[in-house]
This record gives structure tokens, C-alpha cells and sequence, in this order.
């Protein structure tokens, strides 16, 4: 009976290097969002996905930014060539389908670019 | 697309006493509200929500009013205790289509004791 699982908790990374931020939703849930939170700040939406639709990726802050989803399990949330302003916390959230059901979230990734 | 404001941005109020944060929202076909509750180190967590064809909704202490000819809804918590202090998120969307989440900015509610 787990709940929304973002792994790792913490990442640290230096200037440049690329990143890999997961996903795991609760099981069964076909809707799947990505959101940006800087200190102290609001949710930034990322990117959405829906079952096999094609995803939602508005919310995207540059082509360094990309994630994938397989099916309506876990997903990947990549940053190449990190900078220091992307050192936020990252999370992630999932809901049973589309609208208007409750969103549950994980308890994101901070990510440290130094 | 859909854009929500919200208001204020931070929130002081005595244990016991009322708090009332509101939201504005710009897409009339948005039909359900929701507002999460965000604790320190914490992702968000439902609290409460409202559909567009009701104008009121009470849990305890929670309540959630909304008026969709002026496009604003609000949360109302009553007898504030300590372990409402958090940041609060308002939302706006369409419920059964494939619609992302916006969230307005945040309220920063601290309850003085």
C-alpha cells in the first residue's frame, strides 16, 4: 500500500553533469505530473502524463529538460548539463485518472547543483 | 490556459481565531477546486475540494466556498490550531478531461499561540 516513491531523496551534483530524477506512482494511476519547487516557492508544473496520450509538456523551462514515462508505471525526469538554477525540489504526483481526483505526492528530490 | 492567483502570500493569525485565504481563477469551464496542504519538508496533500455545482462545502473545521460568476473560491479554516501551519495551494481545472494541475502561489499560514 505504498504511496508516491521519488528516488533519490537528496542529489547533489556538480554544474554540467546531467541528472536522473524517478518516479514511482501509486499502482494503477494513470495520470502522472512532474512539478518544480524552488525554496520557498510555489509548484512549478513540468510535464503531465495521461495513460498513453501524449504527454503534457508546456511546463518544460528548456530542451534540458525531458521525461518519459513507459506505460503507467514509473518515470524519469532528466536534466542535462545541470545549472545552478535548477537546484530545486522536484516532485512528482499521481492520481487515479484524469481531472478530477485527488493528486498524490511524493516527497520530491532535492536536487543541489554546486 | 487556466491561471490562478491567490491571496495573500503569507498569513498570521492567533490560535483560535479564523483564517481566509482566497483564489481567483481565469477559465469559466473550470469546474473543480481543490486545495492542498503542504508541511514543512512535505509534498502536498488534499485537504479539501469543491465542484462547480455546489457553492459550499464544510469538513470540521475546514470550509470551501466558491462563487463561479466571479471566478474566486475560498478556504476558510476555523479555531486555528498550531498544526495548521503550513503553505497552502489552491487549484483550478476541468475535471474529466486530461488537464494538468495549476496551482496558485502558495499561502504561508503561521498560527501564533
Amino acid at each position: 500500500g505504498a504511496g508516491v516513491s521519488q528516488s533519490p531523496s537528496n542529489k547533489v551534483t556538480e554544474k554540467g553533469k546531467d541528472v536522473e530524477l524517478r518516479c514511482d506512482p501509486i499502482s494503477g494511476h494513470t495520470a502522472l505530473y512532474w512539478y518544480r519547487q524552488r525554496l520557498g516557492q510555489g509548484l512549478e508544473f513540468l510535464i503531465y502524463f495521461q495513460g498513453n496520450s501524449a504527454p503534457d509538456k508546456s511546463g518544460l523551462p528548456s530542451d534540458r529538460f525531458s521525461a518519459e514515462r513507459t506505460g503507467e508505471s514509473v518515470s524519469t525526469l532528466t536534466i542535462q548539463r545541470t545549472q545552478q538554477e535548477d537546484s530545486a525540489v522536484y516532485l512528482c504526483a499521481s492520481s487515479l485518472r484524469q481531472g478530477d481526483t485527488e493528486a498524490f505526492f511524493g516527497q520530491g528530490t532535492r536536487l543541489t547543483v554546486v | 490556459g487556466e491561471n490562478v492567483e491567490q491571496h495573500p502570500s503569507t498569513l498570521s493569525v492567533q490560535e483560535g481565531d479564523s483564517a481566509v485565504i482566497k483564489c481567483t481563477y481565469s477559465d469559466s469551464a473550470s469546474n473543480y477546486f481543490p486545495w492542498y496542504k503542504q508541511e514543512l519538508g512535505k509534498g502536498p496533500q488534499l485537504i479539501i475540494d469543491i465542484r462547480s455545482n455546489v457553492g459550499e462545502k464544510k469538513d470540521q473545521r475546514i470550509a470551501v466556498t466558491l462563487n463561479k460568476t466571479a471566478k474566486h473560491f475560498s478556504l476558510h479554516i476555523t479555531e486555528t490550531q498550531p498544526e495548521d501551519s503550513a503553505v497552502y495551494f489552491c487549484a483550478a481545472l476541468r475535471y474529466s478531461s486530461a488537464s494538468k494541475i495549476i496551482f496558485g502561489s502558495g499561502t504561508r499560514l503561521s498560527i501564533r499561540p
